[in-house]
């Protein structure tokens, strides 16, 4: 059975940095590309980054290009989103995806809240 | 970018009764590369559609897409109590790969 686990959300001042893991199990991490979204309370979903499956081609929204970084490790079957320089608008739950023809397979997600 | 636009925002509709959602494109989804999710309070997104008209694994005959180019819908074609739901497009065939603002499909 697909299980994806997202971790290392939490509550991190403006201009701060956090990384968020997913951890992914029940299928070849390795065939897939996989993809990280997000969703602000009460708002509607958010395409972030989408990472190939040996981590050579990345995709960013354009609001967070330059300040986040999409990265897996395949031995480790674990996806990652290197967050830095956030922003109170950055504050959402993250979601990871595993995408194929359309996201099938979601984490139950994390929360971010950017706040001082 | 791809901007999708849904339509209506919110469609109030009662137990048994036809839904059907448009997402409109501002420009062309290549190879029909457009997704539909059905979201609850609280959950992840589930995915419904993908291909434009192809129904995932395990989800029931009365959801059904259709559409090409720039203009899709999604038809619930008996509501059942359970599709009470926000419900998103997505295209995933160029970057960046944008949703839709989503409809409310609520009980009348």
């Amino acid at each position: 059975e697909v299980h994806l686990v997202e971790s290392g959300g939490g509550l991190v001042q403006p201009g701060g940095s956090l990384r968020l893991s997913c951890a992914a199990s029940g299928f070849t991490f390795s065939n897939y590309w996989m993809t990280w979204v997000r969703q602000a309370p009460g708002k509607g979903l958010e395409w972030v980054a989408t990472i190939n499956q040996d981590g050579s081609d990345k995709y960013y929204v354009d609001s967070v290009k330059g300040r986040f970084t999409i990265s897996r490790d395949n031995a480790k079957n674990s996806l990652y989103l290197q967050m830095n320089s956030l922003r109170a608008e950055d504050t959402a739950v993250y979601y990871c995806a595993r995408s194929n023809t359309g996201y099938y397979y979601w984490g139950q997600g994390t929360l971010v809240t950017v706040s001082s | 970018e791809i901007v999708l636009t849904q339509s209506p925002g919110t469609l109030s509709l009662s137990p048994g009764e036809r839904a059907t959602l448009s997402c409109r494109a501002s420009q062309s989804v290549s190879s029909s590369y457009l997704a539909w999710y059905q979201q609850k309070p609280g959950q992840a997104p589930r995915l419904l559609i993908y291909g434009a008209s192809s129904r995932a694994t395990g989800i029931p005959d009365r959801f059904s897409g259709s559409g090409s180019g720039t203009d899709f819908t999604l038809t619930i074609s008996r509501l059942e109590p359970e599709d009470f739901a926000m419900y998103y497009c997505q295209q995933y065939g160029s970057s960046p790969r944008t949703f839709g603002q989503g409809t409310k499909v609520e009980i009348k």
